[in-house]
């Protein structure tokens, strides 16, 4: 059964501080990776994709990709309260048609 | 940008209906995707579709069918709608060719009473 696990515990930061997620995954051939937000009652939305190992940065956001660990991270810097949402990290299937497995999410809350 | 429509946001109907969700985007995408989410439960993957008329089932497809006549459109039918599909149902499209990511659509909370 090919799975992503991410932290099911709630993470809670202060504004301005640096939040970090974590995801772990089975699926050895898995080779690209994902983050998306999603706000309550709200579709996901695309957050950053990272594909090759090390950081990937894209303003406030830094992922970072271990294949031999099978280990993904997102970085949030200066978090604001407007962060505060669900997190999910997702990996592409290697079996194929596309598909991504999905983690269950980590919810962030970011109080001022 | 990269853009997904759904035919509803809010969707309310009775046990036993035959209910139809529309999904639609506008980029020439070869695949596509249907979830369902629930709290605690995550995204789950009900079927998807890699090219017209072309259609496979994900992990939980029972109760549902699929239909894409159009490469824009893919349908997701509930043959007899129960309570235990009342859900938030969500369409997804892959973005770019070797990207593989996937963008939703707005999502449909559905009911079934």
């Amino acid at each position: 059964q090919k799975e992503v696990e991410q932290n099911s515990r709630p993470l809670s930061v202060p504004e301005g501080a640096i939040a970090s997620l974590n995801c772990t995954y089975s699926d050895r051939g898995s080779q690209s990776f994902f983050w998306y937000r999603q706000y309550s009652g709200k579709s996901p939305e695309l957050i950053m994709s990272i594909y090759s190992n090390g950081d990937k940065e894209d303003g406030r956001f830094t992922a970072q990709l271990n294949k031999a660990s099978q280990y993904v991270s997102l970085l949030i810097r200066d978090s604001q309260p407007s962060d505060s949402a669900t997190y999910l990290c997702a990996g592409r299937d290697s079996g194929g048609y596309n598909k991504l497995i999905f983690g269950a999410g980590t919810r962030l809350a970011v109080h001022p | 940008d990269v853009k997904v429509t759904q035919s509803s946001r809010y969707l309310v109907k009775r046990t036993g209906e035959k209910v139809f969700l529309e999904c639609v985007q506008d980029m020439d995408h070869e695949n596509m995707f249907w979830y369902r989410q629930d709290p605690g439960l995550g995204l789950r993957l009900i079927y998807f579709s890699y090219d017209v008329k072309m259609k496979e089932k994900g992990d939980i497809p029972e109760g549902y069918s699929v239909s894409r006549e159009k490469k824009e459109r893919f349908s997701l039918i509930l043959e007899s709608a129960s309570t235990n599909q009342t859900s938030m149902y969500l369409c997804a499209s892959v973005g770019f060719p070797g990207t593989y990511e996937q963008y939703f659509g707005p999502g449909t909370r559905l009911t079934v009473t």
